[in-house]
C-alpha cells in the first residue's frame, strides 16, 4: 500500500505561514496526493489535492516536488482554528475504486 | 444535506457481544469506506465498497464483516467484540472513479469494549 511519512508534530505562531512536509517515495504515476485535516472530535475533512502541478484553493496551497516523491501543504496565515492533525495521503486506484490509506499525520499547534 | 450519517454516536459493549454500526450517505456516492482510529493514531482502513454489491478488505479487516445494503448504506458488524476493538469508527464516501470527489466523513462512532 502507498504509505506517506510526516513529522509527528509542528508548531506555528498565529498569522504566520506554515509549511507541512510529506514524503511519499513509493508514489506511482497515477497516484493523486491528497491532504485532509482532522479537528478535535470530528471526522477528517478534505483540504486540497494535486497530481503534478502546484495547486491553490481557498484553504491552502500544495507544492509538489518535480519527482513527486514529496509535497508540502502551505497554510498562508495560520489561525487558531487551523490547529488540527493534517494527513497526507496517496489516492490509489484499486479494485474499481480509489483507496485512501492514512498515515499518522502531523499535529499542528498554533500559538496565539 | 446531511452528508454521511453514522449511528450510534456512542456504544459500550461487553466482550463477546455483537453489534452493527450503521452508515448512510445522501450524496449518491458510489464508494464507501470504514476506518477505525485508535487513541492518538491515524485512521486505518477496515473495509471498503467500490459500488453497490461489492466489498473488499482494507488494512485491518479481521474481526469485522460489512454489508453494502444498497447504494446509500454500508454497515459494519462486530460478531464477537474484543477489547482490542475499542476505537472510534469513521464511515466515509466518495463518488468513485467516474468523476473526482474527495472523501466525505461522518462524525464517528465511539465504541468501548469492556
Amino acid at each position: 500500500d502507498a504509505k506517506t511519512t510526516q513529522p509527528n508534530s509542528m508548531e506555528s505562531n498565529e498569522e504566520e505561514p506554515v509549511h507541512l512536509p510529506c514524503n511519499h517515495s513509493t508514489i506511482s504515476g497515477t497516484d493523486y496526493i491528497h491532504w485532509y485535516r482532522q479537528l478535535p472530535s470530528q471526522g477528517p475533512e478534505y483540504v486540497i489535492h494535486g497530481l503534478t502541478s502546484n495547486v491553490n484553493n481557498r484553504m491552502a496551497s500544495l507544492a509538489i516536488a518535480e519527482d513527486r516523491k514529496s509535497s508540502t501543504l502551505i497554510l498562508h496565515r495560520a489561525t487558531l482554528r487551523d490547529a488540527a492533525v493534517y494527513y497526507c495521503i496517496l489516492r490509489r486506484l484499486t479494485s474499481g475504486t480509489y483507496k485512501y490509506i492514512f498515515g499518522t499525520g502531523t499535529r499542528l499547534k498554533v500559538l496565539a | 444535506n446531511a452528508g454521511v450519517t453514522q449511528t450510534p454516536k456512542f456504544q459500550v459493549l461487553k466482550t463477546g457481544q455483537s453489534m452493527t454500526l450503521q452508515c448512510a450517505q445522501d450524496m449518491n456516492h458510489n464508494s464507501m469506506y470504514w476506518y477505525r482510529q485508535d487513541p492518538g493514531m491515524g485512521l486505518r482502513l477496515i473495509y471498503y465498497s467500490a459500488s453497490e454489491g461489492t466489498t473488499d478488505k482494507g488494512e485491518v479487516p479481521n474481526g469485522y464483516n460489512v454489508s453494502r445494503l444498497n447504494k446509500r448504506e454500508f454497515s459494519l458488524r462486530l460478531e464477537s467484540a474484543a477489547p482490542s476493538q475499542t476505537s472510534v469508527y469513521f464511515c466515509a464516501s466518495s463518488e468513485g472513479v467516474r468523476s473526482y470527489s474527495p472523501l466525505h466523513f461522518g462524525n464517528g462512532t465511539r465504541l468501548t469494549v469492556t
